[in-house]
């Protein structure tokens, strides 16, 4: 698959502060973006993608902006609680994950 | 409706050892592929399949066959185990032809001694 990097590779952040997470891609010609959160010992779980068509999607405390013209997108999530902490995975086409990012929330 | 159901959960293989893993979705899925994942180095690609009958080899197929008799099942066989190849199974499928999961199955664990 393409490449995909994915940074951080570790995020802390206090509950209730947003959370960053960054990831770039190398093939212009991808054209859907999904992000997984994948809790210790469980599955991954798709939560949030996005089209190459469109350049923000909102699901309640969690969004996802495209930039195409920079090949990268982003997962941003708001307020953040306890349960938001995972690991979380971006991907794009062509079967390509990001290496992850290890997100924990600080009581 | 289950999803994505993987078996075993667990196994311990001795190097040399062949083994099938199975995985079945019952939502009539066309897409669906095998991931390992190891520490650091999140999913990669083994080899996926868009539809019965079609298989294709993905990032790191090395040790691997897969086949494709039905839409609902794809099993990964290890020929013959080396301890390399320790590591968590994921598969997954997708109703979508853009080779990107949307269920994944619980895993299995593989350890190669």
């Amino acid at each position: 698959g393409e490449n995909v990097e994915q940074h951080p590779s570790t995020l802390s952040v206090q509950e209730g502060d947003s959370a960053v997470i960054k990831c770039t891609y190398s093939d212009s010609a991808s054209n859907y973006f999904p992000w997984y959160k994948q809790e210790l010992g469980k599955r991954p779980q798709l939560i949030i993608d996005i089209r190459s068509n469109v350049g923000e999607k909102k699901d309640q405390r969690i969004a996802v902006t495209l930039n195409k013209t920079a090949k990268h997108f982003s997962l941003h999530i708001t307020e953040t609680q306890p349960e938001d902490s995972a690991v979380y995975f971006c991907a794009a086409s062509n079967g390509g994950f990001g290496a992850g990012t290890t997100v924990t929330v600080r009581a | 409706n289950a999803g994505v159901t993987q078996t075993p959960k667990f196994q311990v293989l001795k190097t040399g050892q062949s083994m099938t893993l199975q995985c079945a979705q019952d939502m009539n899925h066309e897409y669906m592929s095998w991931y390992r994942q190891d520490p650091g180095m999140g999913l990669r690609l083994i080899h996926y399949s868009v539809g019965a009958g079609i298989t294709d080899q993905g990032e790191v197929p090395n040790g691997y066959n897969v086949s494709r008799s039905t839409t609902e099942d794809f099993p990964l066989r290890l020929l013959s185990a080396a301890p390399s190849q320790t590591s968590v199974y994921f598969c997954a499928s997708s109703s979508r032809k853009g080779n990107q999961p949307q269920h994944f199955g619980d895993g299995t664990r593989l350890s190669i001694l």
